[in-house]
């Protein structure tokens, strides 16, 4: 079935970088495109970042456009989140989800990951 | 960007009630709208999505409907397991957006 388990997380000072990875298992990586979307405590879904299966287009939330940078490695069967210039608005639980449509971008969210947690502050 | 208003933000109710939640979409986003359910420390799980099509596993109880960009959810009978958090979001445009979701509790 269909896998996604998250690590990288931790604590990190303002102004920081951290990179999230995603693994994947159960289903064709390559032919998926991959989210990420955070959930600060006690707040509500985020949705923060998007590749295509193929790499060959991301969007971003503003918020962290020019800071964070969504990749893949699909030899790997893993995204990546890179989170640099950190701010404690940041901290939250990042989760990866998968796209609904192969080849395509569909998106039904059933599958993700349980969450990593990024903590910003001094 | 899409705003995706829902209402209410909390909601009381009893065992067996019928409840709806309602999310409202700034402009049109023909059906391309998800619920999810979020209960504490867990990931959220997908109910319905193009707003009224059941996901696989998920109870018949629960329904969507569509009425030009307003979108309901309704649990025609709630059952101890359904109090928790609900969100919309649209995946019409990107930036995906939710809304800020409704707290469903035990009266």
């Amino acid at each position: 079935q269909v896998q996604l388990v998250e690590s990288g997380g931790g604590v990190v000072q303002p102004g920081g970088s951290l990179r999230l990875s995603c693994a994947a298992s159960g289903f064709t990586f390559s032919s998926y495109g991959m989210h990420w979307v955070r959930q600060a405590a006690g707040k509500g879904l985020e949705w923060v970042t998007f590749i295509y299966y193929d790499e060959s287009k991301e969007y971003y939330t503003d918020s962290v456009k020019g800071r964070f940078t969504i990749s893949r490695d699909n030899s790997k069967n893993t995204l990546y989140l890179q989170m640099n210039s950190l701010r404690t608005e940041d901290t939250a639980v990042y989760y990866c989800a998968r796209d609904s449509i192969p080849r395509g971008s569909g998106w039904y969210g059933d599958h993700w990951g349980q969450g990593t947690l990024v903590t910003v502050s001094s | 960007d899409i705003q995706m208003t829902q209402s209410p933000s909390s909601l009381s109710a009893s065992v067996g009630d019928r409840v709806s939640i309602t999310c409202r979409a700034s402009q049109g986003i023909n059906s391309y709208l998800v619920w999810f359910q979020q209960k504490p420390g867990q990931a959220p799980k997908s109910l319905i999505f193009s707003a009224s099509s059941l996901q696989n596993g998920v109870p018949s109880r629960f329904s969507g409907s569509r009425s030009g960009t307003e979108f309901t959810l309704t649990i025609s009978s709630l059952q101890p397991e359904d109090f928790a958090t609900y969100y919309c979001q649209q995946y019409n445009f990107y930036p995906l957006t939710f809304g800020q979701g409704t707290r469903l509790e035990i009266k």
